[in-house]
């Protein structure tokens, strides 16, 4: 089945700092997710992006289908960016399913 | 106005009981999930319905009952619950079937068992 590596697993911030989290697969894929786990347990979607780049505020993504791994830029990092960042590729290759990661675990420090 | 709601948040129950998690959804979605997150954090799908119909169905003990009763909700039964039962279970949904399209949880259950 796909392997899914995210890195790195732990990444500590200072407020305002810019960050990079990254996403490797191991086999074609139709859809990918980038979540954010708050403290609160809540799943927040954050990209929906198979392919291309999409930004959304302080937040952006780019998605490299053919060479099969997926960023994330956090930028002005804020103490509410805190939490899991769960990227999970998936679709017809993966029996219809998303395959998560193992999650990059963020502090971001006043 | 919730998009896919899950009750109860919080379950306490102890070994042995059956006990059941509801999920909704008002998006009007055709696909709905249960996944697992474990107290690692790991997140891993257990079952997908589609119009009805169980599409998903990962290695998951028997006791783990799923039950559509129309497309906008998606029930989990779970038998003789034990003690490894313990994890975040989150209900999820998305337009349609063959995991190309956007996926959106709930506020995930919480299940403890003593």
């Amino acid at each position: 089945g796909i392997q899914v590596e995210q890195s790195p697993p732990d990444l500590i911030l200072q407020e305002g700092a810019n960050s990079t989290l990254r996403c490797n697969f191991s086999d074609s894929v139709n859809n990918l997710q980038w979540f954010h786990q708050n403290p609160w347990g809540q799943l927040i979607n954050l990209f929906y992006i198979p392919s291309g780049t999409k930004q959304n505020g302080r937040l952006s993504a780019t998605t490299v289908a053919t060479e099969r791994y997926s960023l994330l830029y956090i930028s002005s990092s804020q103490t509410t960016d805190s939490g899991v960042y769960f990227c999970a590729p998936g679709g017809y290759n993966q029996g219809g399913k998303l395959i998560f990661g193992q999650g990059t675990e963020l502090s971001v420090k006043p | 106005d919730t998009a896919v709601s899950q009750t109860p948040k919080y379950l306490v129950t102890q070994m042995g009981n059956d006990k059941s998690i509801k999920c909704e959804q008002n998006l009007g979605h055709d696909t709905m999930y249960w996944y697992k997150q474990d107290s690692k954090k790991f997140l891993k799908i257990m079952f997908s319905y589609n119009n009805k119909e169980l599409i998903i169905n990962e290695t998951v003990p028997n006791r783990f009952s799923p039950k559509s009763p129309d497309k906008a909700h998606l029930n989990l039964h779970i038998n003789s619950l034990e003690l490894g039962d313990s994890a975040v279970y989150f209900c999820a949904s998305s337009q349609g079937q063959g995991g190309r399209f956007e996926q959106y949880f709930g506020p995930g259950t919480r299940l403890t068992v003593t």
